[in-house]
């Protein structure tokens, strides 16, 4: 079976500080993509960054970037000098060969002012 | 491009109507998804079409609900009858598939907001 799992139901991130969201999944598959998508109040989601399972550097995107452990199966979000605009959920999801998404529950973070 | 387009953004109706959403997917793109977000079961998929054939329909909840693609720029998910545990924010999103035999990613709509009273 396929599942992402989100151990954070709720952060909270001073501005300007650093926050990294857990995100663990498992899956038999060798290959497959991972993704953290964010979704602020608008509901809109919005991808913020992938990553390619046979890819050994992690992928960075500006002030975001991911802690991919493929043993032990863990992609982490690190967000660096939080900014009031993250205040948003993010989802984990991955991607394997049957080209289906798999989602966690989500973690809400709160970037304090 | 201006991306995946749905309407309506919001629909409020009565138990037992009828009740259809629309998606419009990114020009290109071969793969299309409904999902349904809930507090309660948080991000779910309801069903996906690949080249406006439906795939998987396992997450359809029940005989109310079903979807169609009649061409490749539109799809609509249609609820009969609607009933209050239907409330939900509804997502379609699309994607193509790359050379890698992966679609990479996929694209989100801004979301139905549907509520049943």
């Amino acid at each position: 079976a396929q599942t992402v799992t989100q151990s954070q139901p709720e952060m909270s991130v001073q501005e300007a500080e650093t926050v990294t969201l857990s995100c663990t999944y498992d899956t038999s598959e060798n290959n497959y993509y991972l993704f953290w998508y964010k979704q602020p109040p608008s509901r809109q989601m919005i991808l913020v960054i992938r990553q390619e399972a046979y890819k050994q550097q992690n992928a960075t995107e500006n002030r975001f970037s991911v802690n991919f452990q493929k043993a032990a199966k863990s992609f982490s979000l690190k967000i660096s000098d939080s900014q009031l605009g993250d205040t948003a959920m993010y989802f984990c999801a991955f991607m394997t060969t049957g080209n289906q998404f798999y989602f966690g529950t989500g973690t809400s973070l709160t970037v304090i002012p | 491009d201006a991306g995946v387009i749905q309407s309506p953004r919001h629909e409020v109706t009565e138990m037992g109507q009828e009740v259809t959403l629309r998606c419009k997917p990114i020009s290109g793109h071969d793969y299309l998804f409904w999902y349904r977000q809930t507090m309660m079961r948080g991000l779910e998929l309801l069903i996906y079409f690949n080249n406006n054939v439906p795939i998987d329909d396992s997450g359809m909840p029940e005989d109310r609900f079903s979807a169609k693609m009649p061409n490749a720029s539109f799809s609509t998910l249609k609820i009969q009858p609607s009933e209050p545990r239907d409330s939900a924010v509804y997502f379609c999103a699309s994607s193509d598939l790359k050379s890698t035999g992966y679609q990479e990613t996929q694209y989100f709509g801004p979301g139905t907001r549907l509520l049943v009273l």
